[in-house]
């Protein structure tokens, strides 16, 4: 069966510290991976989704950056964090292709604090 | 691109009592909807989904509804236990197959 590993669960990093958040799938080959940012009490903002190794694309302009080295691993960093980053950060995947397959299936989430 | 609204932002009921959530999308073409519970501190887990060649679909307590004449879509959640309690999300793909979330709905089941 398939599943999502996203860590650390929780982070406290001061302003102008670099991130680095790793997720990882099993069981599975070739997934669209996706990060997504929720803020306290909001919905979820796509940050950057990957339809294969090194193919990144970003939905909106930010301080942060994502990569993909191998297939099943997606990478979130920063350079220099901001307070404005704080957040809930949530990665998932879904099957290549279309997405009806079955939707998304999320990780547990990643808590970042900048403080 | 696609656009999904859901309604209302949160919602209060009662043990026992039913739960309606509505959503609506903006394109026609969009075949595919999920909808998602998120519990405090724990990522958004599927809970059903129905596609656009069913009018309805049931799950034990759960159902969603779909309306593509209107496109609209709705999540009915009946005889609500605490445990129901959790923010609700709703979803549509969008042109390249991404999923667009509704902002989501906190669902709050008083005992």
């Amino acid at each position: 069966s398939q599943t999502i590993h996203q860590w650390p669960a929780t982070l406290v990093q001061p302003v102008g510290s670099p991130l680095s958040l790793e997720c990882t799938v099993e069981g599975t080959s070739n997934p669209n991976l996706y990060w997504y940012r929720q803020a306290a009490g909001r919905g979820l903002q796509l940050l950057f989704y990957s339809v294969g190794i090194g193919q990144i694309s970003s939905e909106v302009p930010q301080n942060l950056s994502a990569s993909r080295p191998q297939d099943r691993q997606f990478i979130l960093s920063s350079k220099k964090l901001l307070l404005s980053d704080s957040g809930f950060y949530l990665c998932a995947w879904s099957g290549p292709g279309t997405v009806e397959g079955g939707g998304y299936t999320f990780g547990s989430g990643t808590r970042l604090t900048v403080v | 691109g696609e656009n999904v609204e859901q309604h209302p932002s949160t919602l209060s009921v009662q043990e026992g009592d039913s739960a309606v959530i509505k959503c609506t999308y903006s394109d026609s073409a969009s075949n595919y909807f999920p909808w998602y519970k998120q519990e405090l501190g724990k990522g958004p887990q599927l809970i059903i989904d129905i596609r656009s060649n069913v009018g309805e679909k049931k799950d034990q307590r759960i159902a969603v509804t779909l309306n593509k004449t209107a496109k609209h879509f709705s999540l009915h959640i009946t005889e609500t236990q605490p445990e129901d309690s959790a923010v609700y999300f709703c979803a549509a793909p969008d042109s390249s197959y991404k999923l667009i979330f509704g902002s989501g709905t906190r669902l709050l089941v008083r005992p």
